[in-house]
Protein backbone atom coordinates (compact mmCIF):
# COMPACT_ATOMS: atom_id res chain seq x y z
CA UNK A 1 0.00 0.00 0.00
CA UNK A 2 1.35 3.74 -1.07
CA UNK A 3 1.87 6.05 1.92
CA UNK A 4 3.36 9.54 2.28
CA UNK A 5 3.53 10.61 6.15
CA UNK A 6 4.43 14.03 6.22
CA UNK A 7 5.40 16.03 9.40
CA UNK A 8 6.97 19.23 9.51
CA UNK A 9 3.88 22.09 9.52
CA UNK A 10 3.39 24.71 12.03
CA UNK A 11 2.88 28.60 12.46
CA UNK A 12 5.61 31.10 11.91
CA UNK A 13 6.36 34.82 11.42
CA UNK A 14 6.24 36.58 8.20
CA UNK A 15 10.25 36.23 6.94
CA UNK A 16 10.86 32.99 8.33
CA UNK A 17 11.91 29.52 7.02
CA UNK A 18 10.16 25.74 7.72
CA UNK A 19 11.26 22.42 6.20
CA UNK A 20 8.07 20.12 5.13
CA UNK A 21 9.13 16.48 5.26
CA UNK A 22 7.19 13.64 3.81
CA UNK A 23 8.49 9.92 4.02
CA UNK A 24 7.24 7.48 1.06
CA UNK A 25 6.42 3.51 1.05
CA UNK A 26 5.04 0.94 -0.88
CA UNK A 27 6.29 1.36 -4.14
CA UNK A 28 9.87 2.11 -5.70
CA UNK A 29 10.68 5.43 -4.91
CA UNK A 30 13.50 6.34 -7.27
CA UNK A 31 11.13 5.61 -9.71
CA UNK A 32 9.02 8.26 -9.48
CA UNK A 33 8.51 11.89 -9.40
CA UNK A 34 7.51 13.54 -6.27
CA UNK A 35 5.80 16.72 -5.90
CA UNK A 36 4.09 19.35 -3.71
CA UNK A 37 0.74 20.98 -4.13
CA UNK A 38 -1.02 23.22 -1.98
CA UNK A 39 -4.09 24.70 -0.78
CA UNK A 40 -5.21 27.98 0.79
CA UNK A 41 -7.80 27.81 3.08
CA UNK A 42 -11.02 27.69 1.73
CA UNK A 43 -8.97 27.76 -2.02
CA UNK A 44 -8.71 25.80 -4.86
CA UNK A 45 -5.32 23.77 -5.48
CA UNK A 46 -1.87 25.26 -6.39
CA UNK A 47 1.39 22.60 -7.60
CA UNK A 48 4.03 24.15 -6.30
CA UNK A 49 7.14 22.14 -7.10
CA UNK A 50 7.74 18.51 -8.88
CA UNK A 51 11.39 16.60 -8.43
CA UNK A 52 12.00 13.89 -10.53
CA UNK A 53 13.21 10.44 -9.36
CA UNK A 54 16.84 10.57 -10.88
CA UNK A 55 17.24 14.70 -9.00
CA UNK A 56 17.97 15.70 -12.74
CA UNK A 57 15.09 17.92 -12.86
CA UNK A 58 13.31 20.08 -10.17
CA UNK A 59 10.45 22.63 -11.14
CA UNK A 60 8.67 25.28 -9.00
CA UNK A 61 6.01 27.44 -9.60
CA UNK A 62 6.44 31.37 -10.44
CA UNK A 63 5.08 31.98 -6.46
CA UNK A 64 7.79 30.52 -4.58
CA UNK A 65 10.77 29.96 -7.22
CA UNK A 66 13.69 31.32 -5.67
CA UNK A 67 12.20 30.90 -1.94
CA UNK A 68 11.36 27.42 -2.12
CA UNK A 69 14.01 24.17 -2.86
CA UNK A 70 12.75 20.72 -3.18
CA UNK A 71 15.20 17.84 -2.71
CA UNK A 72 14.71 14.18 -2.01
CA UNK A 73 16.85 11.48 -0.55
CA UNK A 74 16.27 7.71 -2.53
CA UNK A 75 17.90 6.34 0.69
CA UNK A 76 15.58 7.34 2.92
CA UNK A 77 12.87 7.05 0.92
CA UNK A 78 11.86 10.94 1.95
CA UNK A 79 10.78 14.53 0.03
CA UNK A 80 11.29 17.71 1.56
CA UNK A 81 10.36 21.04 0.66
CA UNK A 82 12.48 23.97 2.52
CA UNK A 83 10.14 27.08 2.21
CA UNK A 84 12.11 30.32 2.98
CA UNK A 85 10.71 34.17 3.51
CA UNK A 86 7.24 32.99 4.29
CA UNK A 87 4.87 35.68 3.40
CA UNK A 88 1.22 35.21 4.36
CA UNK A 89 0.01 34.34 0.83
CA UNK A 90 2.00 30.93 1.45
CA UNK A 91 -0.43 29.81 4.30
CA UNK A 92 -1.89 26.58 3.26
CA UNK A 93 -2.45 22.95 3.38
CA UNK A 94 0.64 21.35 1.85
CA UNK A 95 0.19 17.89 0.27
CA UNK A 96 2.90 15.62 -0.94
CA UNK A 97 2.13 13.69 -3.82
CA UNK A 98 3.18 10.79 -6.05
CA UNK A 99 3.39 11.36 -9.99
CA UNK A 100 1.68 8.51 -11.79
CA UNK A 101 3.42 9.18 -14.95
CA UNK A 102 1.18 11.21 -17.80
CA UNK A 103 1.56 14.22 -15.73
CA UNK A 104 -1.28 12.92 -13.13
CA UNK A 105 -1.25 12.45 -9.08
CA UNK A 106 -2.02 9.36 -8.41
CA UNK A 107 -1.22 9.57 -4.03
CA UNK A 108 -1.54 12.27 -1.79
CA UNK A 109 -0.01 12.96 1.31
CA UNK A 110 -2.26 13.73 4.43
CA UNK A 111 -1.76 17.19 4.35
CA UNK A 112 0.13 19.36 6.70
CA UNK A 113 -1.15 22.78 7.58
CA UNK A 114 1.58 25.95 7.43
CA UNK A 115 0.37 29.66 8.90
CA UNK A 116 2.55 32.67 8.42
CA UNK A 117 1.46 35.48 10.88
CA UNK A 118 2.24 37.89 12.94
CA UNK B 1 0.42 31.57 -16.41
CA UNK B 2 -3.67 31.87 -15.36
CA UNK B 3 -5.26 28.75 -13.90
CA UNK B 4 -7.27 26.68 -16.05
CA UNK B 5 -10.51 27.61 -15.82
CA UNK B 6 -13.41 25.75 -14.53
CA UNK B 7 -17.59 26.97 -13.97
CA UNK B 8 -17.40 27.65 -9.97
CA UNK B 9 -20.42 25.42 -9.14
CA UNK B 10 -22.51 22.51 -11.22
CA UNK B 11 -25.45 20.29 -10.26
CA UNK B 12 -27.90 17.95 -10.91
CA UNK B 13 -30.13 15.20 -9.56
CA UNK B 14 -29.84 11.33 -8.26
CA UNK B 15 -29.85 9.53 -11.44
CA UNK B 16 -28.90 12.44 -13.89
CA UNK B 17 -25.65 13.05 -15.98
CA UNK B 18 -23.42 16.28 -15.20
CA UNK B 19 -20.50 17.80 -17.07
CA UNK B 20 -17.71 19.79 -15.86
CA UNK B 21 -15.62 22.09 -18.16
CA UNK B 22 -12.22 22.59 -17.88
CA UNK B 23 -10.92 25.49 -20.39
CA UNK B 24 -7.43 26.61 -21.26
CA UNK B 25 -5.17 27.53 -24.37
CA UNK B 26 -3.25 25.44 -26.98
CA UNK B 27 0.08 26.21 -24.79
CA UNK B 28 -1.62 23.46 -21.69
CA UNK B 29 -5.17 21.64 -22.10
CA UNK B 30 -5.13 21.55 -26.25
CA UNK B 31 -1.28 21.12 -27.11
CA UNK B 32 -1.35 17.89 -24.57
CA UNK B 33 -3.04 14.89 -23.64
CA UNK B 34 -2.00 15.10 -20.42
CA UNK B 35 -5.37 16.49 -18.64
CA UNK B 36 -6.65 14.91 -15.24
CA UNK B 37 -9.47 15.25 -12.70
CA UNK B 38 -9.22 15.09 -8.43
CA UNK B 39 -12.43 14.88 -6.51
CA UNK B 40 -12.03 16.58 -2.91
CA UNK B 41 -14.31 15.73 -0.46
CA UNK B 42 -14.65 18.14 2.52
CA UNK B 43 -11.55 17.88 4.39
CA UNK B 44 -9.77 15.64 2.80
CA UNK B 45 -7.14 15.23 0.06
CA UNK B 46 -8.41 15.16 -3.45
CA UNK B 47 -8.41 12.11 -5.37
CA UNK B 48 -7.30 11.16 -9.03
CA UNK B 49 -10.42 10.34 -11.08
CA UNK B 50 -9.86 10.28 -14.37
CA UNK B 51 -5.60 10.94 -15.99
CA UNK B 52 -4.32 11.29 -19.47
CA UNK B 53 -7.93 12.58 -20.55
CA UNK B 54 -9.86 9.56 -20.36
CA UNK B 55 -8.10 6.99 -18.42
CA UNK B 56 -9.48 5.56 -15.27
CA UNK B 57 -7.68 4.67 -12.32
CA UNK B 58 -8.39 1.30 -10.92
CA UNK B 59 -11.32 1.82 -8.28
CA UNK B 60 -12.71 4.46 -10.28
CA UNK B 61 -16.45 3.55 -11.13
CA UNK B 62 -17.11 3.76 -14.92
CA UNK B 63 -19.63 6.19 -14.17
CA UNK B 64 -16.87 8.91 -14.42
CA UNK B 65 -15.25 9.54 -17.81
CA UNK B 66 -13.47 12.04 -19.53
CA UNK B 67 -12.85 13.92 -22.93
CA UNK B 68 -11.52 17.01 -24.70
CA UNK B 69 -11.73 18.81 -27.27
CA UNK B 70 -9.15 22.00 -29.33
CA UNK B 71 -8.62 23.64 -25.40
CA UNK B 72 -11.65 22.61 -23.61
CA UNK B 73 -11.74 19.12 -21.19
CA UNK B 74 -14.85 17.48 -19.79
CA UNK B 75 -15.77 15.30 -16.74
CA UNK B 76 -18.94 13.25 -17.43
CA UNK B 77 -19.99 12.02 -14.22
CA UNK B 78 -23.30 9.50 -15.02
CA UNK B 79 -25.67 7.90 -12.61
CA UNK B 80 -25.17 11.20 -10.29
CA UNK B 81 -25.09 9.46 -6.50
CA UNK B 82 -25.32 11.44 -3.29
CA UNK B 83 -21.62 10.55 -2.42
CA UNK B 84 -20.12 12.17 -5.85
CA UNK B 85 -20.94 15.46 -4.11
CA UNK B 86 -17.89 16.63 -3.68
CA UNK B 87 -15.20 19.94 -5.51
CA UNK B 88 -13.30 18.89 -8.39
CA UNK B 89 -10.65 20.18 -10.00
CA UNK B 90 -8.71 19.54 -13.68
CA UNK B 91 -5.34 19.80 -14.12
CA UNK B 92 -3.05 19.81 -17.25
CA UNK B 93 0.82 19.43 -18.10
CA UNK B 94 1.72 22.99 -19.28
CA UNK B 95 5.20 22.57 -20.60
CA UNK B 96 8.42 22.91 -19.16
CA UNK B 97 8.17 26.78 -18.23
CA UNK B 98 4.61 26.35 -15.92
CA UNK B 99 4.48 22.66 -15.45
CA UNK B 100 1.01 21.90 -14.32
CA UNK B 101 -1.70 23.72 -13.93
CA UNK B 102 -4.88 23.83 -11.98
CA UNK B 103 -8.54 24.62 -12.55
CA UNK B 104 -10.37 26.82 -10.16
CA UNK B 105 -12.49 23.92 -8.99
CA UNK B 106 -15.93 22.81 -9.84
CA UNK B 107 -18.43 22.40 -6.89
CA UNK B 108 -20.53 19.51 -7.45
CA UNK B 109 -23.83 19.46 -5.98
CA UNK B 110 -26.27 16.68 -6.37
CA UNK B 111 -30.14 17.65 -5.53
Amino acid sequence: EVQLLQSGGGLLQPGGSLRLSCAASGFTFSSYALNWVRQAPGKGLEWVSTISGDLSRKDYAASVKGRFTISRDNSKNAVYLQMNSLGAEDTAIYYCVKSSGWYAFDYWGQGTLVTVSS
Amino acid sequence: QSALTQPPSASGSPGQSVTISCTGTSSDVGGYNYVSWYQQLPGKAPRLMIYAVTQRPSGVPDRFSGSKSGNTASLTVSGLQAEDEADYYCTSYAGSNNFVLFGGGTKLTVL
